[in-house]
């Protein structure tokens, strides 16, 4: 039983560049998060999915797209990179929406 | 809209000190309330919740009650370990809003 995995732990982008990060969860969960983490400021709720083939925008979802076509995992994109998406991605997924959020261990990604 | 306000860090405390954080937030309705750690280089966890007014979470020591009249949702522990050292975010969850909303987190460092 891994739980979150979590799909590269780092990476280094330049602007422009698109790319995927993947998330997995192995605990049958519905709810699926994408939050990306940055210093002073939390995290912060990207999009989210309520179960397979949904998806939804969270707090800050302008540069990003999502993905949920297997129930186990939730992709993120970046189409174009911008120095701005620097931070940490952390993925999470839950049973239901008020019930304990299960993180994985965080994409470190920094855009040049 | 909601939000969730926590002191600022780091905090740094010999072993065995005693310990607070100070959470409060502002949301409607009824929330839940929740305090997350983060060890370093790991993803979130679940410490302890609270669904209720006057409910106390505990769990390894730590402790939080779920105060409406004060809307606060501070953290306490009797004596810190140096094992204790980590990032500590207060977040709450509101049915209206269908997610949860994070604080800053707040740094503990704790040394021998």
């Amino acid at each position: 039983n891994a739980g979150v995995t979590q799909t590269p732990k780092f990476r280094v982008l330049k602007t422009g560049q698109s790319m995927t990060l993947l998330c997995a969860q192995d605990m049958n969960h519905e709810y699926m998060y994408w939050y990306r983490q940055d210093p002073g400021m939390g995290l912060r709720l990207i999009h989210y999915s309520v179960g397979e083939g949904t998806t939804a925008k969270g707090e800050v979802p302008d540069g990003y797209n999502v993905s949920r076509l297997k129930k186990q995992n939730f992709l993120l994109g970046l189409e174009s990179a911008a120095p701005s998406q620097t931070s940490v991605y952390f993925c999470a997924s839950s049973y239901g929406s008020e019930l304990e959020q299960y993180f994985g261990p965080g994409t470190r990604l920094t855009v040049t | 809209g909601n939000s969730v306000t926590q002191m600022e860090g780091p905090v740094t405390l010999s072993e065995e000190a005693f310990l607070t954080i100070n959470c409060t937030y502002t949301a409607t309705g009824y929330p839940s309330l929740f305090w997350y750690v983060q060890y370093p280089g790991e993803g979130l966890q679940l410490l302890l919740k609270a669904t209720k007014a006057d409910d106390k979470g505990s769990n390894k020591g730590f402790e939080a009650t779920y105060r409406k009249e004060t809307t606060s949702f501070h953290l306490e522990k009797g004596s810190v370990q140096v094992s204790d050292s980590a990032v500590y975010f207060c977040a709450l969850f509101s049915g209206t809003a269908s997610k949860l909303t994070f604080g800053t987190g707040t740094r503990l460092q704790v040394t021998l």
